[in-house]
């Protein structure tokens, strides 16, 4: 069971906009600004999409943002394109012993 | 460009331990520490602790401690992980990546560790 709670799957059309959840405590999510968004392909590493809850790494399309309230985190992906298809895990710093922790991952379809 | 390479792929028996490689180049590789995080086949990613390459520390994560060992060799730029004792529940991918400009920013390509008997 990871650390971080996010949704397995989510879907969207081409064009229309998808948001991530993910929800922690307030000994991660809730207590630092250091929660991250990462993309993944199949058998491929992570990408970095969004840091420090809001900033875009360079290169990574300005359709990415990020936002927090409280224990949870949100990934925004606006004008859904067929290479959004993927899986995005979140993470954030923790002042538990693990430092930092993962979300299980949410699956991205379009449809 | 700033690049993290990993070494080849392992097949281990139980109880047996595994050393992977990740290899620096692109940037002064005691800037920035050297994470390792794992995955599991079709599970999430899971963070294994962190090895500072300027002064040889590390810090692991609760769950791994007595059981990994994180190092480095400034003179080759190469960063280590020894995970002992292994189990099937062990078989993932491991990845290491460091934090440049963003968290975890840059990653190397993993290596698939397998454990059978």
């Amino acid at each position: 069971q990871s650390a971080l709670t996010q949704p397995a799957s989510v879907s969207g059309s081409p064009g229309q906009s998808i948001t991530i959840s993910c929800t922690g405590t307030s000994s991660d999510v809730g207590g630092y600004n250091s929660v991250s968004w990462y993309q993944q392909y199949p058998g491929k590493a992570p990408k970095l999409m969004i840091y420090d809850v809001n900033n875009r790494p360079s290169g990574v399309s300005n359709r990415f943002s990020g936002s927090k309230s409280g224990n949870t985190a949100s990934l925004t992906i606006s004008g859904l394109q067929a290479e959004d298809e993927a899986d995005y895990y979140c993470s954030s710093y923790t002042s538990s012993s693990t430092l930092w922790v993962f979300g299980g991952g949410t699956k991205l379809t379009l449809l | 460009q700033v690049q993290l390479v990993q070494s080849g792929a392992e097949v281990k028996k139980p109880g047996a331990s595994v050393k992977v490689s990740c290899k620096a180049s692109g940037y002064t590789f005691t800037d920035y520490y050297i994470h390792w995080v794992r995955q599991a086949p079709g599970q999430g990613l899971e963070w294994m602790g962190w090895s500072n390459p300027n002064s040889g520390g590390s810090k692991y994560a609760q769950k791994f401690q007595g059981w990994v060992t994180m190092t480095r060799d400034t003179s080759i730029s190469t960063a280590y992980m020894e995970l002992s004792r292994l189990r099937s529940d062990d078989t993932a991918v491991y990845y290491c990546a460091i934090a440049v400009a963003g968290t975890f920013d840059v990653w190397g390509q993993g290596t698939m560790v397998s454990v059978s008997s």
